[in-house]
């Protein structure tokens, strides 16, 4: 089974900070992806930005990038300029082949002013 | 392109009853999951349809189903209802290919009293 494990429940940086999320995760499949939402107070889930897991190159989304380490099954995402806006639950998630997504338990994230 | 939508947003219903909730898909998209987010139990998959036939399960009890239309609509009911389906239910749509990528809608939020 796969499973996915976010290991900081919650942080804080001041605006404009950069700031990494972690998250590791586990399966036993070589083709997969995996995603980070963000989840902020009004609930709707927001993809953030996507990796697939057979490209060594890491995946960037403007302000947003992530540190994919297939041997380490980890994949951090690290916020640059961080913004009020990205105040938010941000969540891990894996995917491969049917369509189920396996979320870790979030980190809440708040950005101070 | 108008995103999913999730009706109704709000539901309030009393143990015992049934209940059912409706996801309209980003058009194009003929992929639609489930999914149930609580505080202790975090994002939890419950079932997905791909033109109108359900392609994958969780690990959820049988009062809980869904089914999907031929313009891929798709509704989920859940039978006899108790205090821990209190939740938020995230319908999310996809193209149903390899990709993964899931977009969600703004959920439901389900109390049972």
């Amino acid at each position: 089974a796969q499973t996915v494990t976010q290991s900081q429940p919650e942080m804080s940086v001041q605006e404009a900070e950069t700031v990494t999320l972690s998250c590791t995760y586990d399966t036993s499949e070589n083709n997969y992806y995996l995603f980070w939402y963000k989840q902020p107070p009004s609930r709707q889930m927001i993809l953030v930005i996507r990796q697939e897991a057979y490209k060594q190159q890491n995946a960037t989304e403007n302000r947003f990038s992530v540190n994919f380490q297939k041997a380490a099954k980890s994949f951090s995402l690290k916020i640059s300029d961080s913004q009020l806006g990205d105040t938010a639950m941000y969540f891990c998630a894996l995917i491969q082949g049917a369509q189920k997504l396996v979320f870790g338990q979030g980190t809440r994230l708040t950005i101070n002013p | 392109k108008a995103g999913v939508t999730q009706t109704p947003r709000y539901l309030i219903k009393t143990r015992g009853q049934q209940v059912t909730l409706s996801c309209s898909p980003i058009s194009g998209h003929r992929s639609v999951s489930w999914y149930q987010q609580t505080p202790g139990q975090g994002l939890q998959f419950l079932f997905e349809y791909f033109s109108e036939t359900q392609r994958n399960k969780g690990n959820f009890p049988g009062r809980f189903s869904g089914r999907q239309f031929s313009n891929s609509r798709s509704e989920m009911n859940v039978s006899t209802l108790e205090l821990g389906d209190s939740a938020l239910y995230l319908c999310a749509s996809s193209s149903g290919g390899v990709t993964g990528e899931q977009y969600f809608g703004p959920g439901t939020r389900l109390t049972v009293t």
